[in-house]
């Protein structure tokens, strides 16, 4: 299957700080990539919705000041969480999706997952 | 929102047992989805149902959809402690390609 990476896998930053995360797609290209969050014991939340070269798509309750998105290739896509809090603190996880990544019915590729932790 | 409620929300059996996990809803699905998450990682495909009825074997997983497609299940036969994780279902809402999880069951399978 296809192969998405996530960096860093963990990080631990003061509140008020920002963190970017980034989101790859190692062979092949992702016209559209996914940011979900997940809290301990839950589910996945979609947070955002990438496009290659245009604006994210935010969901519903998701700050879009707070939460900057960036998909400037067809392999990469960003998220920053900035001036972070402890509420913050959340596993993040990517997806990436293309034509070219062999899957069917929408087959989205997760990658590792970040955990970030908001002191 | 099209809500998919998973069910028992956590299970833990000893190796050998079998279980089935739930994932029902209100709403018709053109298709539904089953992921494994193992902790500190990303969710993993297991299946795609499509077709109202169907059953999808993967080893000791099997996968059915509900006739109607508004629901699926999950059984497992004779547990092993590879198979603990986070057992979601999730469909695809058509607009984008976004995918919503169901809520979750967490499996624990021990010695």
């Amino acid at each position: 299957g296809a192969v998405v990476s996530q960096h860093p896998s963990w990080v631990i930053c003061k509140s008020g700080t920002s963190v970017k995360i980034e989101c790859r797609s190692l062979d092949f290209q992702a016209t559209t990539m996914f940011w979900y969050r997940q809290f301990p014991k839950q589910s996945l939340m979609l947070m955002a919705t990438s496009n290659e070269g245009s604006k994210a798509t935010y969901e519903q309750g998701v700050e879009k000041d707070k939460f900057l998105i960036n998909h400037a290739s067809l392999t990469l896509s960003t998220l920053t969480v900035t001036s972070a809090h402890p509420e913050d603190s959340s596993f993040y996880i990517c997806s990436a999706r293309g034509p070219s990544s062999g899957g069917s019915y929408n087959e989205q590729f997760f990658g590792p997952g970040t955990r970030l932790t908001v002191l | 929102t099209q809500l998919l409620e998973q069910s028992p929300q956590f299970l833990s059996i000893q190796e050998g047992e079998n279980l089935t996990v739930y994932c029902n809803s209100s709403s018709v699905f053109s298709s539904l989805q089953w992921y494994r998450q193992e902790p500190g990682e990303g969710p993993v495909l297991l299946v795609t149902v499509v077709t109202g009825g169907e059953v999808k074997k993967l080893k000791r997983l099997t996968f059915q959809f509900g006739d109607a497609r508004k629901d699926s299940s999950l059984h497992i036969t004779a547990a092993q402690p590879g198979d603990t994780g986070l057992y979601l279902c999730a469909h695809d809402t058509g607009t984008a390609s976004k995918l919503t999880f169901g809520t979750g069951t967490r499996l624990q399978v021990t010695l």
